[in-house]
């Protein structure tokens, strides 16, 4: 059980930005929001991660809602490099699940030339 | 700076053989994760280390699958014997420390299996 949701596909054009969207409604206080890509036929890759704030670095920029039940994660201007699946993850704090990623389905991400 | 490192990167075998995957985590990192990633199930944890000890197997499908972390820079994950429902990508990565959950995670190229 990821615990968010994300839409299937989303497509972009190159040099535009990108807005991709996640929930995760039930989330805690203490829950990280992570986002990491997928390349094909490569590893999964870290994108960026928040808590509260909204976060910027040389990838992306994630923007946190105030009650923190969504999430969009911002690629200023999409390459074709940046076709891949998005996932959007929480990551919790206590117990077993400390570093513990859950990946749901993901959002497939399409840029068009 | 090397990554992690997984081997083999593709292995075909033959159903009932023994199959062993090998990891190198990044120097310096105590957690070590091993995942799955089918069409069907996408990725799944299958067990994970730290400090080479295993502290979640929850995601080991069945008795077959075994995992050890012997020292902070090897881990294998071995099947036996193997079943064609065992093909799959298996991705081993690590992380810095545990219990801060604003960590990174990184991801090795994968080992592709296919038991036919």
């Amino acid at each position: 059980d990821a615990k968010t949701t994300q839409p299937n596909s989303m497509e972009s054009n190159e040099e535009e930005p990108v807005h991709l969207p996640c929930n995760h409604s039930t989330i805690s206080g203490t829950d990280y929001i992570h986002w990491y890509r997928q390349l094909p036929s490569q590893g999964p890759e870290y994108v960026i991660h928040g808590l509260t704030s909204n976060v910027n670095n040389r990838m992306a920029s994630l923007a946190i809602a105030e009650d923190r039940k969504s999430s969009t994660l911002i690629l200023h201007r999409a390459t074709l490099r940046d076709a891949a699946v998005y996932y959007c993850i929480r990551l919790g704090a206590g117990g077993t699940s400390y570093g513990k990623l859950t990946f749901g389905q993901g959002t497939i991400l399409t840029v068009h030339p | 700076d090397a990554g992690v490192i997984q081997s083999p990167r593709h292995e075909v075998t033959e159903m009932g053989q023994e199959v062993t995957l090998r990891c190198k985590p990044i120097s310096g990192h105590n957690s070590l994760f091993w995942y799955r990633q089918t069409m069907m199930r996408g990725l799944e944890l299958l067990i994970y280390f730290n400090n080479n000890v295993p502290i979640d197997d929850s995601g080991m499908p069945e008795d077959r699958f075994s995992a050890k972390m012997p020292n902070a820079s090897f881990s294998t994950l071995k099947i036996q014997p193997s079943e064609p429902r065992d093909s799959a990508v298996y991705f081993c990565a690590s992380s810095p420390r545990q219990g801060v959950s604003g960590n990174t995670i990184y991801f090795g190229e994968g080992s592709w299996l296919t038991v036919v």
